[in-house]
């Protein structure tokens, strides 16, 4: 069964610190990985998605890099702000699960503090 | 930009009602999703769509169908509802293999 896991759980920082969130994931044949932004009792969203056959992606202030062969991900998030706050998802595309089926972590709740 | 509306952000319902869940987008996308959202639980399928009339179950399909008539739009029904479907409900679409894209979530109260 594939699975996807989000460590630490919860995250406080100080504003403008750097900082990485973490995804791991059971079996390296993927499609793609997709992380996402969610804020309380809110819907999710796209912030970035990598290709199984890409390294990293970057979009402004975050970077995500894939690691396939450890089963790893991490969303680098640079110079962070209190608007950064929000739980961070990962979710995986595995070959096994059929290309609809998309395996979700539970997320890292982070909190920067002004 | 793409968008994925719910019918409703919140709803309150009783035991034993017949709920629709209702999800509308506007991208012609093939696949659309039903998620459930648990805390300590994270999303779990419930069922997803390929195709116009064309449906498949996900990870957690017992008490739930769903229909879709028109590529865009995706009902989850729940025949007769209980109070363990208490949650928040996530609906998404994509494009085939590429990324999806939520919709705001349904907060469902069954009491």
């Amino acid at each position: 069964k594939q699975e996807v896991t989000q460590i630490p759980a919860a995250l406080s920082v100080p504003e403008g610190e750097n900082l990485v969130l973490n995804c791991s994931f059971t079996d390296s044949a993927i499609y793609n990985l997709q992380w996402f932004r969610q804020d309380p009792g809110k819907g999710l969203t796209s912030l970035l998605l990598i290709q199984s056959s890409q390294r990293e992606q970057t979009s402004g202030r975050l970077n995500a890099s894939l690691d396939k062969s450890s089963g790893r991900s991490t969303l680098y998030i640079a110079a962070s702000q209190p608007g950064d706050s929000a739980t961070y998802l990962c979710a995986v595309r595995f070959h096994s699960g059929g290309y609809q089926k998309v395996t979700f972590g539970t997320g890292t709740k982070l909190q920067v503090i002004p | 930009d793409v968008k994925v509306t719910q019918s409703s952000r919140y709803l309150v319902k009783r035991t034993g009602e017949k709920v629709f869940l209702e999800c509308v987008q506007d991208m012609d996308h093939e696949n659309m999703f039903w998620y459930r959202q648990d805390p300590g639980l994270g999303l779990r399928l419930i069922y997803f769509s390929y195709d116009v009339k064309m449906k498949e179950k996900g990870d957690i399909p017992e008490g739930y169908s769903v229909s879709r008539e028109k590529k865009e739009r995706f009902s989850l029904i729940l025949e007769s509802a209980s109070t363990n479907q208490t949650s928040m409900y996530l609906c998404a679409s994509s494009p085939t293999a590429l990324q999806q894209y939520f919709g705001p979530g349904t907060r469902l109260t069954v009491t």
